[in-house]
């Protein structure tokens, strides 16, 4: 069956430390992934976009990765702050023409002072 | 820029009443989309949009979810009769023409079914 997932357990880190969150999924062959921030009361809001054949992608103290043979993608924050935290979803597209998301259950990150 | 707006924020109902949401989308952005996210869990999405053609809603509950997008801006999505599952943060997301992988989502509104 088809599946994303992430890590449902909060990941709890000083400020100043690098931040990595992860995506694995199974069956399905997106043409990219997003990651997405979400706080509490909020919708969620677009960070990065990487396609297939991108290996990695950078956006100011963002870093994605995209690995198509693990099926896994890598999401850092570097230099974290406390304002960093928020849940972090990662959506892949289904592939199957105009485009269509599949969520993942997002990653909840807490950066301590 | 006006992001997406989305009325009402909060709702409470009792099951099977009715229920409705109104997404007026970031203007001349084509695509719309309905979400449901249930606690913990990601958003789901419910339709897909193209102006005011449905493209995908082969996740929408027809027996009790209906929407529509009239005039390929505003759109509603209805909920009749509710049930106690439904209770979710139903999200409106909207997508540009030229940018039309990254959709940009409104605050959502929550229901709370009892």
């Amino acid at each position: 069956s088809q599946k994303i997932e992430q890590n449902s357990e909060a990941l709890n880190i000083q400020e100043g430390k690098t931040a990595t969150l992860t995506c694995n999924y199974t069956n399905y062959s997106p043409a990219y992934l997003q990651w997405y921030r979400q706080d509490p009361g909020r919708g969620p809001v677009f960070l990065l976009l990487i396609r297939e054949n991108e290996k990695e992608k950078r956006k100011e103290r963002l870093k994605v990765t995209f690995d198509t043979t693990l099926k896994q993608s890598l999401f850092h924050i570097t230099a974290s702050q406390p304002a960093d935290s928020a849940t972090y979803l990662c959506a892949l597209d289904k592939n199957t023409g105009f485009q269509k998301l599949v969520f993942g259950t997002g990653t909840r990150l807490l950066v301590s002072p | 820029e006006a992001g997406v707006a989305q009325s009402p924020r909060y709702k409470i109902i009792e099951k099977r009443q009715s229920v409705a949401f109104w997404c007026n989308p970031i203007s001349g952005h084509a695509t719309l989309y309905w979400y449901q996210q249930i606690l913990g869990q990601g958003p789901k999405l419910l339709i897909q949009f193209q102006n005011n053609g449905v493209v995908d809603d082969s996740q929408l509950p027809k027996d009790r979810f209906s929407a529509e997008r009239l005039k390929g801006v505003d759109s509603t999505l209805k909920i009749q009769p509710a049930k106690l599952e439904d209770s979710a943060v139903y999200l409106c997301a909207s997508s540009p023409p030229r940018a039309w992988e990254t959709q940009y989502f409104g605050p959502g509104t929550r229901l709370l079914v009892l």
